[in-house]
């Protein structure tokens, strides 16, 4: 059963980065997904983008490919979403998420479960 | 890039009711689907994937239909654990999510 944990709440101000972690266990991540999603206060999900191990490949969405870096420690299963030149509407919660690929799609795309508890980020001079 | 666009936006009902949710992409992704329960302050939770196939663990009063551009998410016979809101997400093409259906106590 995977399980992840995330990093803690935290506060930032403008035009600084942050990095939010996210544990893994329970589970073999030789060949893992992981995806990041955020949700602003009050609002719907927006994904980020994804780390695919078994490809050594990352995908961003073009809104954030400026802005984020996702990336993998295989050694502890640990990965890492770092956002840099924060702004004020970056403060959200942050979700890391296990992702999971159709043999018959292949990586286009993934769904995603389980979640992890969610980090807050908040941006505020 | 995919939009994806749920009905309605709230939707309320009575313990016991059928119920329907809708979501529509702007493009085919055929049965590149998922749909996720969330309650306020939690995680979401992974309830269908491939448009129809249910996850581990998920009470079979769920079910999840559809094709091609227009899906649907029924519950059976809503329970009182059911009031949360609900997204669902295409990923042919990365992931975009609808901007979600909130399923609240008429």
């Amino acid at each position: 059963q995977v399980q992840l944990v995330q990093s803690g709440a935290e506060v930032k101000t403008p035009g600084s980065s942050a990095k939010v972690s996210c544990k893994a266990s329970g589970g073999s991540f030789s060949n893992y997904v992981i995806g990041w999603v955020r949700q602003a206060p009050g609002q719907g999900l927006e994904w980020m983008g994804r780390i695919i191990s078994f490809m050594d490949k990352t995908d961003y969405a073009p809104k954030f490919r400026d802005r984020v870096t996702i990336t993998a420690d295989t050694s502890t299963s640990t990965f890492y979403m770092d956002l840099s030149d924060l702004r004020s509407e970056d403060t959200a919660i942050y979700y890391c998420a296990f992702g999971s690929i159709s043999v018959r799609l292949g990586p286009r795309g993934a769904w995603y479960g389980p979640w992890g508890q969610g980090t807050l980020l908040t941006v505020s001079s | 890039d995919i939009q994806m666009t749920q009905s309605p936006s709230t939707l309320s009902a009575s313990v016991g009711d059928r119920v329907t949710l809708t979501c529509r992409a702007s493009q085919d992704i055929s049965e590149w689907l998922a749909w996720y329960q969330q309650k306020p302050g939690q995680a979401p939770k992974l309830l269908v994937y491939q448009a129809s196939n249910l996850q581990k663990g998920v009470p079979a009063r769920f079910s999840g239909g559809g094709s091609g551009t227009d899906f649907t998410l029924t519950i059976s016979s809503l329970q009182p654990d059911d009031f949360a809101t609900y997204y669902c997400q295409q990923y042919i093409s990365y992931a975009t999510f609808g901007q979600g259906t909130k399923v609240d106590l008429k």
